[in-house]
């Protein structure tokens, strides 16, 4: 079955700095790549999100890259503020099933 | 707007007692509805989904079930709970097979 593989596990940056997460995925058949974040004590949120014809989208700070060719994707935040600091999640989406990355837990310092 | 309410918020449960678990969307007509275990640390792993009322997909084996009794409630449950059921649970729906899902805000299951 799929398998995604998110890395870091975790950042600390300052505030302003841009920051990278980076993920994998094993399947060819996944076409849609939605990306989440999870504050503590709120609701996984939607963020962004990429199709397999796709290679960037960009959405005010946060930029998307997929290569489909490595099956990797990145995610570029940029002017990081602590209002950023969360758990982010990548996914790979192929028709009724979902695999999530393990997570990376921003935290970005005043 | 479409709303999205898990209940429980919390519950603590002995081993080999029954659980059930309630998820209902409002606002969207034949939603795509997923069932997932959050585990301590973050990994999001798929337990069900449904498409339509009455049918469940099993996506892994957890001693776990699930069932979709009207279009718009996904209902998790168990006979007997085991120590490795504890975690956070999260109902989620989707307008189709192909976008993002939309999450409730969970029930943390603690089993002692």
């Amino acid at each position: 079955g799929e398998q995604v593989e998110q890395l870091p596990s975790s950042l600390i940056v300052q505030e302003g700095a841009s920051v990278l997460i980076n993920c994998s995925y094993t399947d060819s058949a996944s076409v849609y790549f939605p990306w989440y974040k999870q504050e503590p004590g709120k609701r996984l949120q939607f963020i962004i999100d990429i199709r397999s014809n796709m290679e960037r989208k960009q959405n005010q700070r946060l930029t998307l890259l997929f290569d489909k060719k490595t099956k990797h994707l990145s995610l570029h935040i940029t002017a990081t503020q602590p209002g950023d600091s969360a758990i982010y999640f990548c996914s790979a989406r192929n028709n009724n099933r979902i695999f999530f990355g393990d997570g990376t837990q921003l935290v970005v310092k005043p | 707007a479409q709303t999205i309410h898990q209940w429980p918020v919390a519950e603590i449960k002995a081993v080999g007692s029954p659980l059930s678990l309630g998820c209902t969307i409002k606002g969207k007509s034949s939603p795509n509805l997923y069932w997932y275990w959050q585990a301590t640390g973050g990994t999001l792993q798929q337990l069900f989904y449904s498409i339509t009322v009455g049918q469940v997909e099993s996506v892994v084996q957890l001693n776990l079930s699930a069932s979709r009794p009207k279009d718009d409630q996904f209902i998790l449950s168990t006979e007997k709970l085991l120590l490795s059921h504890s975690g956070f649970y999260l109902c989620a729906w989707s307008p189709t097979r192909a976008e993002t899902l939309y999450f409730g805000s969970g029930t943390r299951l603690t089993v002692l």
